[in-house]
C-alpha cells in the first residue's frame, strides 16, 4: 500500500541550530515527492518538490531536501532555524505523473526555542 | 495569481445538521481536490475532480458526504447530516495537468461540529 510516514511528531530546536525532519515512503515506483509546510489557521504552502534529476533539492525560505532512493527517503533539511520556521511540516508522495492526488504523512510539529 | 479560495473560513453547526463548503480553483487550474484534515494528521483526499468530472471518490463517506463542481470550475462540498467525527480542517486544491505538477491549497475550512 502506498504510504507516507514521519516518525517524529514533535521536534524541538534552539533557533540557530540545524534542522532535520525524517520522511519515508512507501511506493510501488519512484513516486514525486513533496514537503508542505503549515503555520496555525493556514493552508498548506509548498516548500520544495522533487520529480527527477539531482536527488538534493533547494527550496524556498532555505529548506532543501534529499531523495534516497535506497532508503525510501526524501528527508527535509535547514541549516539554521529561526523562530519564524515554527510550524507543522507534511512529507507527501504523488504519482510520477501530474494530476493525481497526494497522499501525506502526518505531519511533524516543529517549535523553536529561543 | 489569485489563490484557490474558499468559504466560509470557520463554521460551527450541531450534529445532524447540514453544512457546505466552496472552492474557487485558480483560473485554468483542470484538477480540483478536497481534503479532510483532522487535528494531528495530515490531510486526506475526499474527492477528485477533473474538469467536471470525478476521478477519485473512493473515500468520500457517500452516505453523507456529497460534492459537485459545476461547468468544471468552482466546487461544493456538502455534509448531511453531520457527525461529531467530522469535524475537521476541509482543504480545497487545485493544480494543472501538465508537467509542472503545480499544486495549490486553500487556506482551508475549519468545521466544529457540536
Amino acid at each position: 500500500a502506498q504510504s507516507v510516514t514521519q516518525p517524529d511528531i514533535h521536534i524541538t530546536v534552539s533557533e540557530g541550530a540545524s534542522l532535520e525532519l525524517r520522511c519515508n515512503y512507501s511506493y510501488g515506483a519512484t513516486p514525486y515527492l513533496f514537503w508542505y509546510v503549515q503555520s496555525p489557521g493556514q493552508g498548506l504552502q509548498l516548500l520544495l518538490k522533487y520529480f527527477s534529476g539531482d536527488t538534493l533539492v533547494q527550496g524556498i525560505k532555505g529548506f532543501e531536501a534529499e531523495f534516497k532512493r535506497s532508503q525510501s527517503s526524501f528527508n527535509l533539511r535547514k541549516p539554521s532555524v529561526h523562530w519564524s520556521d515554527a510550524a507543522e511540516y507534511f512529507c507527501a508522495v504523488g504519482a510520477p505523473q501530474a494530476g493525481t492526488a497526494l497522499i501525506f504523512g502526518k505531519g511533524t510539529t516543529l517549535s523553536v526555542s529561543s | 495569481e489569485a489563490g484557490v479560495a474558499q468559504s466560509p473560513r470557520y463554521k460551527i453547526i450541531e450534529k445532524r445538521q447540514s453544512v457546505a463548503f466552496w472552492c474557487n480553483p485558480i483560473s485554468g487550474h483542470a484538477t480540483l481536490y478536497w481534503y479532510q484534515q483532522i487535528l494531528g494528521q495530515g490531510p486526506k483526499l475526499l474527492i477528485q475532480f477533473q474538469n467536471n468530472g470525478v476521478v477519485d471518490d473512493s473515500q468520500l463517506p457517500k452516505d453523507r458526504f456529497s460534492a459537485e463542481r459545476l461547468k468544471g470550475v468552482d466546487s461544493t462540498l456538502k455534509i448531511q447530516p453531520a457527525k461529531l467525527e467530522d469535524s475537521a480542517v476541509y482543504l480545497c486544491a487545485s493544480s494543472l495537468t501538465g508537467r509542472n505538477y503545480g499544486y495549490t491549497f486553500g487556506s482551508g475550512t475549519r468545521l466544529t461540529v457540536v
